[in-house]
């Protein structure tokens, strides 16, 4: 596709399962990001890929959070034992190289998860 | 921490220019200053982008200072499809760091 592709789009999940949402990077892009955003508030940063490896994952914010990313091309974002604070849009991005000034990063249209 | 500041909001009338500034003072030699807009908390779109030199494209204009510390983006003509919260960031090596942005309304 032309764009970065998130799903699902919309997910809403009882407290305490385990949910993965999916990204699909533009083609040929090596760096991959998830955020965060809680309504209301502004986007926070997760976590970051080069390739297949993350040397960021600083914004993680919690042990409950994990992510991987596979064939430097998908990337999935787990959430497991869901709490009701979870609850945001989880915006992916990607960009064509890693460590690049000037290196445009272009987001998805993001994953809307409810915990109830 | 973000590193650019921003009113937190504006007003524009439609079919005006819509200048939109930022401070980023603590930029450094090789950092670009990105804009992105954010609609309803759909995907923020990317804007426009310049390291030293003025930028125009098709969705807006670009001016930064000589010393680069400051910018302003221009809208030339506002719409009511503008109105979105609006993003200053100072973009190095890696990760995206947003602020709060400028929350811009277009009025009728």
């Amino acid at each position: 596709g032309a764009g970065v592709s998130q799903s699902p789009s919309n997910k809403v999940t009882e407290k305490g399962k385990d949910v993965e949402l999916r990204c699909d990077p533009i083609s040929g892009h090596t760096a991959l990001y998830w955020y965060r955003q809680r309504l209301g508030q502004g986007l926070e940063f997760l976590i970051y890929f080069q390739g297949n490896s993350a040397p960021d994952k600083s914004g993680l914010p919690s042990d409950r959070f994990s992510a991987e990313r596979t064939g430097e091309s998908v990337s999935t974002l787990t959430i497991q034992r869901t709490q009701q604070e979870d609850s945001a849009v989880y915006l992916c991005a990607s960009s064509l190289v890693r460590g690049l000034p000037g290196n445009t990063i272009y987001f998805g249209e993001g994953s809307w998860l409810t915990v109830v | 921490d973000a590193k650019t500041t921003q009113p937190t909001s504006m007003d524009c009338a439609e079919g005006r220019a819509a200048n939109l500034p930022c401070n980023h003072s603590t930029i450094s030699g090789n950092e670009y200053v990105y804009w992105y807009r954010q609609i309803h908390s759909q995907g923020p779109q990317y804007i426009i982008h310049g390291l030293k030199n003025n930028e125009t494209n098709e969705m807006a204009s670009l001016i930064i200072t000589e010393d680069r510390k400051s910018s302003t983006l221009i809208l030339p003509h506002a719409t009511l499809r503008d109105t979105a919260v609006y993003y200053c960031i100072d973009q190095g090596a890696q990760k995206l760091v947003f602020g709060q942005g400028t929350r811009l309304t277009i009025n009728p």
